[in-house]
Protein backbone atom coordinates (compact mmCIF):
# COMPACT_ATOMS: atom_id res chain seq x y z
CA UNK A 1 0.00 0.00 0.00
CA UNK A 2 1.20 3.37 -0.77
CA UNK A 3 1.34 6.29 2.24
CA UNK A 4 2.68 9.74 2.31
CA UNK A 5 3.66 11.71 5.30
CA UNK A 6 3.65 15.48 5.94
CA UNK A 7 5.89 16.52 8.44
CA UNK A 8 4.13 19.60 10.03
CA UNK A 9 0.61 20.25 10.22
CA UNK A 10 1.36 23.75 10.39
CA UNK A 11 3.91 26.11 8.72
CA UNK A 12 4.33 29.81 9.46
CA UNK A 13 6.68 32.11 7.18
CA UNK A 14 7.22 35.83 6.58
CA UNK A 15 6.23 37.18 2.73
CA UNK A 16 8.94 37.36 1.13
CA UNK A 17 10.15 34.19 2.93
CA UNK A 18 10.72 30.57 1.54
CA UNK A 19 7.76 28.13 1.30
CA UNK A 20 9.08 24.73 2.31
CA UNK A 21 6.39 22.19 3.06
CA UNK A 22 7.74 18.23 3.36
CA UNK A 23 6.19 15.46 2.12
CA UNK A 24 7.52 11.57 2.32
CA UNK A 25 6.13 8.61 0.73
CA UNK A 26 5.82 4.86 0.98
CA UNK A 27 5.87 2.54 -1.99
CA UNK A 28 6.35 -0.73 -3.27
CA UNK A 29 6.15 0.34 -7.13
CA UNK A 30 7.21 3.46 -8.30
CA UNK A 31 4.82 5.97 -7.29
CA UNK A 32 2.63 8.99 -8.63
CA UNK A 33 3.13 12.09 -6.27
CA UNK A 34 0.76 14.75 -6.14
CA UNK A 35 0.27 18.74 -4.35
CA UNK A 36 -2.99 19.85 -3.84
CA UNK A 37 -3.82 23.22 -2.38
CA UNK A 38 -7.27 23.63 -0.19
CA UNK A 39 -8.54 27.09 0.04
CA UNK A 40 -11.30 28.13 2.98
CA UNK A 41 -14.15 26.27 2.06
CA UNK A 42 -13.17 25.36 -1.71
CA UNK A 43 -12.21 22.19 -2.95
CA UNK A 44 -9.00 20.84 -3.75
CA UNK A 45 -6.79 22.16 -6.25
CA UNK A 46 -4.05 20.89 -7.96
CA UNK A 47 -1.13 21.98 -8.02
CA UNK A 48 1.43 19.91 -9.89
CA UNK A 49 1.96 16.11 -9.86
CA UNK A 50 5.50 14.17 -10.55
CA UNK A 51 5.17 12.15 -13.64
CA UNK A 52 8.45 10.31 -13.72
CA UNK A 53 9.97 12.42 -17.02
CA UNK A 54 11.83 14.66 -14.60
CA UNK A 55 12.71 14.83 -11.03
CA UNK A 56 11.76 18.33 -10.60
CA UNK A 57 8.25 19.75 -11.18
CA UNK A 58 7.36 22.98 -11.96
CA UNK A 59 3.25 24.12 -11.14
CA UNK A 60 1.01 26.85 -10.73
CA UNK A 61 2.05 29.96 -8.77
CA UNK A 62 5.58 29.32 -8.54
CA UNK A 63 5.68 26.02 -6.41
CA UNK A 64 7.76 23.35 -7.59
CA UNK A 65 8.57 19.98 -6.27
CA UNK A 66 11.76 17.51 -6.37
CA UNK A 67 11.23 14.03 -6.37
CA UNK A 68 14.14 12.48 -4.72
CA UNK A 69 14.22 8.91 -4.71
CA UNK A 70 17.18 8.21 -1.98
CA UNK A 71 15.25 10.25 0.54
CA UNK A 72 11.85 9.23 -0.43
CA UNK A 73 10.56 12.76 -0.70
CA UNK A 74 8.82 15.25 -2.62
CA UNK A 75 8.89 18.43 -0.61
CA UNK A 76 6.86 21.42 -2.00
CA UNK A 77 8.70 24.68 -2.36
CA UNK A 78 8.23 28.47 -3.48
CA UNK A 79 11.08 31.03 -3.02
CA UNK A 80 9.14 33.98 -2.25
CA UNK A 81 6.15 33.66 -0.07
CA UNK A 82 2.68 35.87 -0.84
CA UNK A 83 -0.03 36.42 0.98
CA UNK A 84 -2.50 34.70 -1.91
CA UNK A 85 -0.62 30.96 -0.71
CA UNK A 86 -2.14 31.19 2.75
CA UNK A 87 -3.98 27.70 3.15
CA UNK A 88 -3.95 23.85 3.41
CA UNK A 89 -2.08 21.71 1.13
CA UNK A 90 -1.88 17.86 0.77
CA UNK A 91 0.21 15.69 -0.56
CA UNK A 92 -0.87 12.59 -2.44
CA UNK A 93 0.33 9.31 -4.17
CA UNK A 94 -1.01 6.44 -6.24
CA UNK A 95 0.47 3.38 -7.75
CA UNK A 96 2.10 4.19 -10.94
CA UNK A 97 -0.05 1.45 -13.08
CA UNK A 98 -2.50 1.07 -14.67
CA UNK A 99 -5.88 -0.32 -11.99
CA UNK A 100 -5.53 1.20 -8.83
CA UNK A 101 -6.82 4.46 -9.31
CA UNK A 102 -7.17 6.37 -6.43
CA UNK A 103 -5.18 9.09 -4.39
CA UNK A 104 -4.26 8.32 -0.93
CA UNK A 105 -3.88 11.72 0.88
CA UNK A 106 -1.41 12.93 3.68
CA UNK A 107 -2.73 14.83 6.53
CA UNK A 108 -1.85 18.18 5.32
CA UNK A 109 0.10 21.01 6.17
CA UNK A 110 -2.02 24.68 7.11
CA UNK A 111 0.50 27.45 5.50
CA UNK A 112 0.52 30.71 7.12
CA UNK A 113 2.17 33.84 5.56
CA UNK A 114 3.29 36.27 7.95
CA UNK A 115 2.83 40.15 6.81
CA UNK B 1 -16.25 23.25 -18.04
CA UNK B 2 -18.83 24.16 -15.06
CA UNK B 3 -16.72 22.35 -12.49
CA UNK B 4 -17.77 19.53 -10.22
CA UNK B 5 -21.18 20.64 -8.01
CA UNK B 6 -22.12 19.21 -4.98
CA UNK B 7 -25.75 20.04 -3.30
CA UNK B 8 -25.91 21.05 -0.50
CA UNK B 9 -22.89 23.00 0.69
CA UNK B 10 -24.02 22.34 4.28
CA UNK B 11 -26.70 19.89 6.29
CA UNK B 12 -27.24 19.89 9.91
CA UNK B 13 -29.08 16.73 10.89
CA UNK B 14 -30.07 14.74 14.30
CA UNK B 15 -28.31 11.33 14.86
CA UNK B 16 -30.46 8.51 13.49
CA UNK B 17 -31.74 10.60 10.72
CA UNK B 18 -30.85 9.92 6.81
CA UNK B 19 -29.08 11.98 4.75
CA UNK B 20 -28.08 12.07 0.84
CA UNK B 21 -25.95 14.26 -1.05
CA UNK B 22 -25.35 14.79 -4.67
CA UNK B 23 -22.44 15.17 -7.18
CA UNK B 24 -22.31 16.39 -10.78
CA UNK B 25 -18.86 15.73 -12.48
CA UNK B 26 -17.84 18.07 -15.13
CA UNK B 27 -19.71 16.70 -18.14
CA UNK B 28 -17.60 14.51 -20.10
CA UNK B 29 -15.75 12.98 -17.00
CA UNK B 30 -16.15 9.37 -16.49
CA UNK B 31 -14.62 8.29 -13.32
CA UNK B 32 -16.06 9.79 -10.26
CA UNK B 33 -14.63 9.63 -6.59
CA UNK B 34 -16.33 10.00 -2.89
CA UNK B 35 -13.95 11.05 0.04
CA UNK B 36 -14.91 12.37 3.09
CA UNK B 37 -12.35 14.98 5.06
CA UNK B 38 -12.75 15.37 8.88
CA UNK B 39 -11.22 17.93 11.12
CA UNK B 40 -7.54 18.24 10.51
CA UNK B 41 -6.91 15.54 8.30
CA UNK B 42 -6.86 14.83 4.57
CA UNK B 43 -9.34 13.31 2.38
CA UNK B 44 -9.81 9.63 2.68
CA UNK B 45 -11.21 7.55 -0.10
CA UNK B 46 -14.19 6.34 0.15
CA UNK B 47 -15.19 4.92 -3.58
CA UNK B 48 -14.99 5.70 -6.97
CA UNK B 49 -17.21 4.74 -10.25
CA UNK B 50 -16.30 4.54 -13.76
CA UNK B 51 -19.25 5.30 -15.62
CA UNK B 52 -22.28 3.98 -13.74
CA UNK B 53 -20.04 0.87 -12.12
CA UNK B 54 -18.81 1.07 -8.88
CA UNK B 55 -14.96 -0.20 -8.84
CA UNK B 56 -14.23 -0.22 -5.77
CA UNK B 57 -15.08 0.60 -1.84
CA UNK B 58 -13.20 1.69 1.43
CA UNK B 59 -13.70 0.02 4.48
CA UNK B 60 -14.26 2.94 5.91
CA UNK B 61 -17.70 2.65 3.89
CA UNK B 62 -20.08 1.26 6.19
CA UNK B 63 -22.99 -0.54 5.55
CA UNK B 64 -24.91 2.34 6.58
CA UNK B 65 -23.30 4.26 3.32
CA UNK B 66 -24.46 3.51 -0.13
CA UNK B 67 -23.45 5.66 -3.55
CA UNK B 68 -25.29 5.35 -6.75
CA UNK B 69 -23.99 6.95 -10.18
CA UNK B 70 -27.71 5.81 -12.28
CA UNK B 71 -26.64 6.26 -16.15
CA UNK B 72 -23.22 6.99 -15.26
CA UNK B 73 -23.80 10.95 -14.77
CA UNK B 74 -24.81 12.47 -10.93
CA UNK B 75 -23.26 10.66 -8.33
CA UNK B 76 -25.28 10.27 -4.45
CA UNK B 77 -24.23 9.44 -1.75
CA UNK B 78 -26.78 8.30 1.09
CA UNK B 79 -25.93 7.57 4.96
CA UNK B 80 -28.60 5.88 6.64
CA UNK B 81 -29.14 6.39 10.73
CA UNK B 82 -26.68 8.68 10.90
CA UNK B 83 -23.87 8.68 14.01
CA UNK B 84 -21.92 11.78 15.47
CA UNK B 85 -18.44 10.12 14.04
CA UNK B 86 -20.11 11.10 10.57
CA UNK B 87 -19.89 14.87 10.79
CA UNK B 88 -16.99 15.37 8.42
CA UNK B 89 -16.62 17.38 4.60
CA UNK B 90 -17.58 14.84 2.18
CA UNK B 91 -15.95 15.41 -1.33
CA UNK B 92 -17.04 14.62 -4.39
CA UNK B 93 -13.72 14.21 -7.42
CA UNK B 94 -14.39 13.71 -11.18
CA UNK B 95 -11.87 12.66 -14.12
CA UNK B 96 -11.67 12.10 -17.39
CA UNK B 97 -9.98 8.50 -18.64
CA UNK B 98 -8.28 6.24 -16.24
CA UNK B 99 -4.97 7.31 -15.54
CA UNK B 100 -5.15 9.84 -12.90
CA UNK B 101 -1.56 11.00 -13.93
CA UNK B 102 -3.00 12.48 -17.57
CA UNK B 103 -6.50 12.91 -16.11
CA UNK B 104 -6.25 14.57 -12.67
CA UNK B 105 -8.68 14.49 -10.30
CA UNK B 106 -11.35 17.68 -10.02
CA UNK B 107 -13.05 18.38 -6.95
CA UNK B 108 -16.04 20.06 -6.18
CA UNK B 109 -16.63 21.90 -2.93
CA UNK B 110 -17.57 19.65 -0.86
CA UNK B 111 -20.89 19.30 1.37
CA UNK B 112 -20.46 19.57 5.07
CA UNK B 113 -22.13 17.07 7.44
CA UNK B 114 -23.25 18.48 11.12
CA UNK B 115 -24.70 15.50 12.89
CA UNK B 116 -25.77 16.56 16.27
Amino acid sequence: AQSVTQLGSHVSVSEGALVLLRCNYSSSVPPYLFWYVQYPNQGLQLLLKYTSAATLVKGINGFEAEFKKSETSFHLTKPSAHMSDAAEYFCAVTRNNFGNEKLTFGTGTRLTIIP
Amino acid sequence: DTGVSQDPRHKITKRGQNVTFRCDPISEHNRLYWYRQTLGQGPEFLTYFQNEAQLEKSRLLSDRFSAERPKGSFSTLEIQRTEQGDSAMYLCASSFGTELLSNPLHFGNGTRLTVT
